[in-house]
């Protein structure tokens, strides 16, 4: 299995555009999460879904952060419109159960401008 | 609120020591701890997990323990060696998701 695939790795934009971040899940593996890393406040999660479907999005810092799974081999994170906060690295991960080992992706990292 | 802490935030030791990362954590609610491996641009890698009901885990070199009445695991690494450079990082699973403590950036010099 090629691991859990994100695109794209680096993103530079300008504050106001509209970014969206991608994800393809491990096959199989039915949990899949989206964290955000920065220096200051470390690793976070926004949201994981489960089959699919949205479980916790309490972690979604703002309405212009919104996540969506249309099937089990893809997920999207869009921010719209982007902020310079917005910056850091974003993970998508997934795995079994949900309580089992999880696997990362090697992240998007995000630069607004 | 779930809370995980790593100590020290940052390590430097000598090749060849035998070290011990430090991992606490506030929720007694824990299905099992994860240790991994971040390199500097990279994802993380998992290391090592121990299910709730378990008290430790090994793989090669690498030791981790789990404590669930004291909210503690540690990750012992024998034999430490350069390329084992890297930031590690614990997950508390209370419930299908990991929350993590901030890290021990950790440099092993030749």
């Amino acid at each position: 299995d090629a691991g859990v695939i994100q695109s794209p790795r680096h993103e530079v934009t300008e504050m106001g555009q509209e970014v969206t971040l991608r994800c393809k899940p491990i096959s199989g593996h039915d949990y899949l999460f989206w964290y955000r890393q920065t220096m200051m406040r470390g690793l976070e999660l926004l949201i994981y879904f489960n089959n699919n479907v949205p479980i916790d999005d309490s972690g979604m810092p703002e309405d212009r952060f919104s996540a969506k799974m249309p099937n089990a081999s893809f997920s999207t994170l869009k921010i719209q419109p982007s902020e310079p906060r917005d910056s850091a690295v974003y993970f998508c991960a997934s795995s079994f159960w949900g309580t089992e080992k999880l696997f990362f992706g090697s992240g998007t990292q995000l630069s607004v401008l | 609120k779930q809370e995980v802490t790593q100590i020290p935030a940052a390590l430097s030791v000598p090749e060849g020591e035998n070290l011990v990362l430090n991992c606490s954590f506030t929720d007694s609610a824990i299905y099992n701890l994860q240790w991994f491996r971040q390199d500097p641009g990279k994802g993380l890698t998992s290391l090592l997990l121990i299910q709730s009901s378990q008290r430790e885990q090994t793989s090669g070199r690498l030791n981790a323990s789990l404590d669930k009445s004291s909210g503690r695991s540690t990750l012992y690494i024998a034999a430490s060696q350069p390329g084992d450079s890297a930031t590690y990082l614990c997950g508390q699973n209370a419930g299908n998701m990991l929350t993590f403590g901030g890290g021990t950036r950790l440099m092993v010099k030749p």
